[in-house]
């Protein structure tokens, strides 16, 4: 158990709707990443929160939204979805000078 | 960006040796580290290095050259278990942490 919790595990739903993802990242750790893997491929950076505060852009949608909350777990909004979106969204937290530790994911399927 | 390159896949026999190399742009450079994940599971930490040199870990090992920017992970007595992806992660300033392709390594019977 890496201490990083996903929910939810699964999500199947329809094009042209809205998810939010969850991810509460391990005790005391302010950094959380956010990685889409779609099937076959490698981790896609999408978005890096550091305290509360956006620290890094990778090639995320404009469709897609992020935040951390005071509390510092994460949402991940995707909307307007599309068969394409299917895949494995990654969550990932990290201390200062340490590595990251994943979350089990969420396997996002649109239909 | 900053790229990160590593071979697509690799083949191996069990109980042999392999070499997964990874390169990248050294601007920045705070640390890499190497994963592995298995297909539908979430990546595993295996190794950090910051400084030139080799970590060995048991059957693993990793080693840098920040001035080349350069790293390589060696799997040593390979085993079916070591079948998955590897994947090359480098932290660079800001505490972003960027992931190569991956490398796919089969090991074979």
């Amino acid at each position: 158990d890496s201490g990083v919790t996903q929910t939810p595990k699964h999500l199947i739903t329809a094009t042209g709707q809205r998810v939010t993802l969850r991810c509460s990242p391990r005790s005391g750790d302010l950094s959380v990443y956010w990685y889409q893997q779609s099937l076959d491929q490698g981790l896609q950076f999408l978005i890096q929160y550091y305290n509360g505060e956006e620290r890094a852009k990778g090639n995320i949608l404009e469709r897609f939204s992020a935040q951390q909350f005071p509390d510092l777990h994460s949402e991940l909004n995707l909307s307007s979805l599309e068969l394409g979106d299917s895949a494995l969204y990654f969550c990932a937290s990290q201390a200062v000078n340490t590595e990251a530790f994943f979350g089990q994911g969420t396997r996002l399927t649109v239909v | 960006g900053q790229n990160i390159d590593q071979p697509t896949e690799m083949t191996a026999t069990e109980g042999a040796i392999v070499q997964i190399n990874c390169t990248y742009q050294t601007s920045g450079f705070n640390g890499l580290f190497w994963y592995q994940q298995h297909a539908g599971e979430a990546p595993t930490f295996l190794s950090y290095n910051v400084l030139d040199g080799l970590e060995e870990k048991g059957r693993f090992s990793s080693f840098l050259s920040r001035s080349k920017g350069y790293s390589y992970l060696l799997l040593k007595e390979l085993q079916m278990k070591d079948s998955a992806s590897y994947l090359c992660a480098v932290k660079y300033a800001g505490n972003m942490l960027t992931f190569g392709g991956g490398t796919r390594l089969m090991v074979k019977p």
